[in-house]
């Protein structure tokens, strides 16, 4: 079994769809939470992170963390054309240490005009 | 804004060959990484470093070696190119920021080896 899951998709949603994308994990000793963008032929790219429990906020994007489920979500409000990527979730903690991260297999999302 | 830069974004080289990937990071971040990404395997962990000449072993460090002799410079060596090495190889760098540790990526380099 994966220390991560992720659903590869693709997932499929019209212009300004909400879109959820999520990821399960084994390991209940991880405590960051981190998820990435990253478009054909790019470097994944930051677009946020979480520290344990809750929920946070930015702009159209809201992270969520579930660590009596080993679930975390991003949200995607109002989604665009230009959101049509691969969304990798990230995460670490435990014996595996804080600075090194282990990486979902990424969920391939298109929005459709 | 953080930049991470690798020295190219395609390369192509043949079977045997030594290849050097450079990784360069302007932020004074003390950990470096390098990853490798295939399709359906995701990202996958090859060897990191915390500062300068350390390095630690990742999940797949079989057939690498990496050099850090500069804080800014993380270098990936392919000792003896094989074609299962064809893949694109991901360079990132990391500092804590007092909440978590950011981890930021370069552009990439595919890397095709004939």
């Amino acid at each position: 079994q994966k220390e991560v899951e992720q659903d590869p998709g693709p997932l499929s949603v019209p212009e300004g769809a909400i879109v959820s994308l999520n990821c399960t994990y084994s390991n209940s000793a991880f405590q960051y939470f981190m998820w990435y963008r990253q478009y054909s032929r790019k470097g994944p790219e930051l677009l946020m992170y979480t520290y344990s429990s809750g929920n946070k906020e930015d702009g159209r994007f809201t992270a969520q963390v579930d660590k009596s489920s080993k679930y975390i979500s991003l949200f995607i409000r109002d989604s665009q054309p230009s959101d049509s990527a691969t969304y990798l979730c990230a995460m670490s903690g435990g014996t595996s240490g804080t600075y090194k991260y282990i990486f979902g297999t990424g969920t391939r999302l298109k929005v459709l005009a | 804004d953080v930049k991470v830069t690798q020295s190219s974004r395609y390369l192509v080289k043949r079977t045997g060959e030594k290849v050097f990937l450079e990784c360069v990071q302007d932020m004074d971040h003390e950990n470096m990484f390098w990853y490798r990404q295939d399709p359906g395997l995701g990202l996958r962990l090859i060897y990191f470093s915390y500062d300068v000449k350390m390095k630690e072993k990742g999940d797949i460090p079989e057939g690498y070696s990496v050099s850090r002799e500069k804080k800014e410079r993380f270098s990936l060596i392919l000792e003896s190119a094989s074609t299962n090495q064809t893949s694109m190889y991901l360079c990132a760098s990391s500092a804590w920021t007092g909440e978590a540790y950011e981890q930021y990526f370069g552009p990439g380099t595919r890397l095709t080896v004939t």
